[in-house]
């Protein structure tokens, strides 16, 4: 079993659909949970981090963390093509100060 | 300024050529990494480096030798590469002060092919 499990997708939506992308996580280890978009050919853009159990919220998107279920979520509400990308969800152990464990990304893209 | 610089955007060598990739920030960080990343994967850490001094190898082939001069600059040294070796390669850099460093941020990647 991987550490972390992330849908590939892809997954298409029409604009202004609310969008949820999901990680699951097999290590209690991992203390802290990010959210990264990539668009194509260009470097990864934190989106959001979260430590919590709980919810976190920047604009449209709301970060969710469930650490007894190990699972992480990102929504995006009133999605836009400018949304269309890969998203990225990564974590860090709390005794790692450096390495990010990431899920395979899932390709999202957001239809006109 | 949230930027990481990387120079060159693309890169086309020889499996007999030397080349460097440059990856420059201005943030005061001093922690700093290299990723590698092959179409539809993730990121892969390679190398990371906290002030000035390589902190992690992740076991990766001496072809590719990591330099950090100061705390702004970071090089990746190429020699004889192999064609699998072509990928995005990138740059990040994040705060150091010794609590997990969550707010990595990254550059936008030098695209290698070795021919």
């Amino acid at each position: 079993q991987k550490e972390v499990e992330q849908d590939p997708g892809p997954l298409s939506v029409p604009e202004g659909a609310i969008v949820s992308l999901n990680c699951t996580y097999s290590n209690s280890a991992f203390q802290y949970f990010m959210w990264y978009r990539q668009y194509s050919r260009k470097g990864p853009e934190l989106l959001m981090y979260t430590y919590s159990s709980g919810n976190k919220e920047d604009g449209r998107f709301t970060a969710q963390v469930d650490k007894s279920s190990k699972y992480i979520s990102l929504f995006i509400r009133d999605s836009q093509p400018s949304d269309s990308a890969t998203y990225l969800c990564a974590m860090i152990h709390g005794g790692s100060n450096y390495k990010l464990t990431f899920g395979k990304g899932t390709l999202l893209t957001v239809n006109p | 300024d949230t930027e990481v610089t990387q120079t060159p955007k693309h890169l086309v060598m020889g499996m007999t050529n030397k080349k460097s990739l440059k990856c420059e920030q201005h943030m005061g960080h001093r922690a700093m990494y290299w990723y590698k990343q092959k179409a539809k994967k993730p990121p892969e850490l390679m190398f990371v480096y906290s002030y000035e001094k390589l902190s992690i190898n992740e076991s990766v082939p001496s072809r590719f030798s990591p330099e950090c001069p100061n705390s702004s600059l970071l090089n990746l040294h190429l020699h004889a590469l192999q064609p699998e070796d072509s990928a995005l390669y990138l740059c990040a850099s994040s705060q150091d002060n010794g609590v997990v460093n969550t707010e990595a941020f990254f550059g936008q990647g030098t695209r290698l092919t070795v021919v």
